[in-house]
């Protein structure tokens, strides 16, 4: 079956940096895109961005620009997302999400959706 | 940038009341409008894409409408399984990306 699971709990310091994987299992890892989504505590959803796994190309949320670098190795069918610069208002739960698109053949129109999502990554920054 | 609201923002019910949710897009989105439901601890699972289409697996008291700006998630007949919290997600239009509503917690009366 489809299945992403996640690297473990992280704590970091402000100021460093955090790496979380994302590993794929149950389908072929380059044909689709690999999306990554943040929940702060007690919060909602926050789309972070996304990387397509066949080509390394990266779309990132202008939020983060800058400071988060998605990348992916597809020898281990696992993506990577690295966020720099860590405040104490990154604390979250991080996770990664594969994207489905389906396009209309009369349209042409392409709808997206995520399915699955990884188990989450919490990751506390904390001095 | 398109911003998303629910509403309400949380509601009570009970076991084998019908529940909607709305959620409303800032400009017409199509059927570019997902829902999930979230259980505490647990990742958000896919409920209804393209606005109207139930997830292979998903049970049919859950249904989605709409169209434009004005989108509904319903439960036919909430079960004990459904106390959870509810997001819809935009996917029309990226940048800005992805957003998703601010959610719409379900819990018990």
């Amino acid at each position: 079956q489809v299945q992403l699971v996640q690297s473990g709990a992280e704590v970091k310091k402000p100021g460093a940096s955090v790496k979380v994987s994302c590993k794929a299992s149950g389908y072929t890892f380059t044909g689709y895109y690999m999306h990554w989504v943040r929940q702060a505590p007690g919060q909602g959803l926050e789309w972070m961005g996304w990387i397509n796994p066949n080509s390394g190309g990266t779309n990132y949320a202008q939020k983060f620009q800058g400071r988060v670098t998605m990348t992916r190795d597809t020898s281990i069918s696992t993506a990577y997302m690295e966020l720099s610069r860590l405040r104490s208002d990154d604390t979250a739960v991080y996770y990664c999400a594969r994207d489905i698109v389906v396009v209309v053949a009369a349209t042409l129109e392409g709808y997206n959706w995520f399915d699955p999502w990884g188990q989450g990554t919490l990751v506390t920054v904390s001095s | 940038d398109i911003q998303m609201t629910q509403s309400p923002s949380s509601l009570s019910a009970s076991v084998g009341d019908r529940v909607t949710i709305t959620c409303r897009a800032s400009q017409s989105i199509s059927s570019y409008l997902n829902w999930y439901q979230q259980k505490p601890g647990k990742a958000p699972k896919l409920l209804i894409y393209a606005a109207s289409s139930l997830q292979s697996g998903v049970p049919s008291r859950f249904s989605g409408s709409g169209s434009g700006t004005d989108f509904t998630l319903t439960i036919s007949s909430l079960q004990p399984e459904d106390f959870a919290t509810y997001y819809c997600q935009q996917s029309y239009s990226t940048p800005p990306g992805f957003t998703f509503g601010p959610g719409t917690k379900v819990d018990i009366k």
